[in-house]
């Protein structure tokens, strides 16, 4: 069955420059969210589309931004990096059911390493 | 995360022994509770969830329990294998999760 795509697998960047994310979702699922996992800790949400619209915002910085595109695949988009962005970024789907959205399926991940 | 505590954060079994793992949570009006199991390095996948109006739910070796008075739900593993070795987060929520903090699962052979 198909899964949730992210690429690139590996980022490598320098402070001060940006980075773009890309997450395909399953087929058919309305949702996207975006969540960063630093070494050790728990994913930590930064934000989610539903059907191309931001819908909810998480602990997300300034400096990032994300949308969601006419065919669903969303893009995180990253400037001014720092240090401390470095982590794994995961992108994770679902689909609305009667108005909920609540399996989330995960992709595998952008490592993201700022040097 | 601020929404949900899990404990312990670490547990070591013996191969065949039972793990247990206890999170609570916050939000009355929260009714979904997924775990997910996430292996070194890989994505974090879910094993199993419970919804509100649920109090047990089994799937062979693996079963969650929720007490909505008590705002906790728990996670049994049975018969523990080396393959059960990974870190176990619990989540809660509708929509966007909110997740524990972990619990990383060593299962000795």
């Amino acid at each position: 069955a198909a899964g949730v795509i992210q690429s690139p697998r590996h980022l490598i960047k320098e402070k001060r420059e940006t980075a773009t994310l890309k997450c395909y979702p399953i087929p058919r699922h309305d949702t996207v969210y975006w969540y960063q996992q630093g070494p050790g800790q728990d994913p930590q949400f930064l934000i989610s589309f539903y059907e191309k619209m931001q819908s909810d915002k998480g602990s997300i910085p300034d400096r990032f931004s994300a949308q969601q595109f006419s065919d669903y695949h969303s893009e995180l988009n990253m400037s001014s990096l720092e240090l401390g962005d470095s982590a794994l970024y995961f992108c994770a789907s679902s689909i609305s059911v009667q108005g909920y959205s609540e399996k989330l399926f995960f992709g595998s991940g952008t490592q993201l390493s700022v040097l | 995360g601020e929404n949900v505590e899990q404990h312990p954060s670490t547990l070591s079994v013996q191969e065949g022994d039972s793990a247990v793992i206890k999170c609570t949570y916050s939000d009355s009006a929260s009714n979904y509770f997924p775990w997910y199991k996430q292996e070194l390095g890989k994505r974090p996948q879910l094993i199993i969830d419970i919804r509100s109006n649920v109090g047990e739910k089994k799937d062979q070796r693996i079963a969650v329990t929720l007490n909505k008075t008590a705002k906790h739900f728990s996670l049994h593993i049975t018969e523990t294998q080396p393959e059960d070795s990974a870190v176990y987060f619990c989540a809660e929520g509708s929509d966007k999760l909110s997740f524990g903090a972990g619990t990383t699962v060593t299962v000795r052979a």
